[in-house]
């Protein structure tokens, strides 16, 4: 079974700064992916940021990249130039590769960002 | 425009008796799931189904049950077995790995449900 673990249970980031937020995982896989996603107040799951385990390059959306360190199981995801609308709960979850067609997620508890202005 | 819609978005309910709750989407997607979020808690995975007419059980099935008839709907039962029912509710679907980039799930905007 897949744990995934974010020890920040809350954070805030002065608005145009940045901000890193944890993320470790637990896996025998060897074939997985890993998602950041975001949950406004309006509790609608947004998709941040999506990594393949067996790509080496970090992915980067706009202000959103991630430290994905597949030795170390941990995959960090760093905000720039943060935005009061980037005030939300954010999640990390991980999906092993199935071949089947279905991905099942394992999401950790997440962590309350806010962002001041 | 393509989604997924659950509806309602907030259902009361005495205690024993049984509800569904809807999910449908029109995004052409083969796997839907059920999740469930409790305060300061992560999402679990209910149910998920990968084709119709075929689902599967996820982490805490137990009290729950669905069906998937069509493609577009992936309905779940909250039953009364399920002792804490109470949560916020979930539906994600997700295309098949044969169609590309897919393996993202989109989700819809939740029914808070609340039993009392």
């Amino acid at each position: 079974a897949q744990t995934v673990t974010q020890s920040q249970p809350e954070m805030s980031v002065q608005e145009a700064e940045t901000v890193t937020l944890s993320c470790t995982y637990d896996t025998s896989e060897n074939n997985y992916y890993l998602f950041w996603y975001k949950q406004p107040p309006s509790r609608q799951m947004i998709l941040v940021i999506r990594q393949e385990a067996y790509k080496q390059q970090n992915a980067t959306e706009n202000r959103f990249s991630v430290n994905f360190q597949k030795a170390a199981k941990s995959f960090s995801l760093k905000i720039s130039d943060s935005q009061l609308g980037d005030t939300a709960m954010y999640f990390c979850a991980f999906s092993p590769y199935s071949g089947a067609g279905s991905y099942q997620l394992t999401f950790g508890k997440g962590t309350k960002l806010s962002v001041i202005p | 425009d393509g989604g997924i819609t659950q509806s309602p978005k907030y259902l009361f309910r005495k205690e024993g008796q049984n509800v569904t709750l809807s999910c449908e989407q029109n995004l052409n997607h083969d796997a839907m799931y059920w999740y469930r979020q409790d305060p300061g808690q992560g999402l679990r995975l209910i149910y998920y189904s990968q084709i119709v007419n075929d689902f599967q059980k996820g982490d805490i099935a137990e009290g729950y049950s669905v069906s998937r008839e069509k493609k577009e709907s992936f309905p779940l039962t909250v039953t009364s077995a399920q002792k804490n029912p109470t949560a916020f509710y979930l539906c994600a679907s997700s295309s098949p790995s044969g169609q590309g980039l897919n393996y993202e799930q989109y989700f819809g905007p939740g029914t808070r449900l609340t039993v009392t």
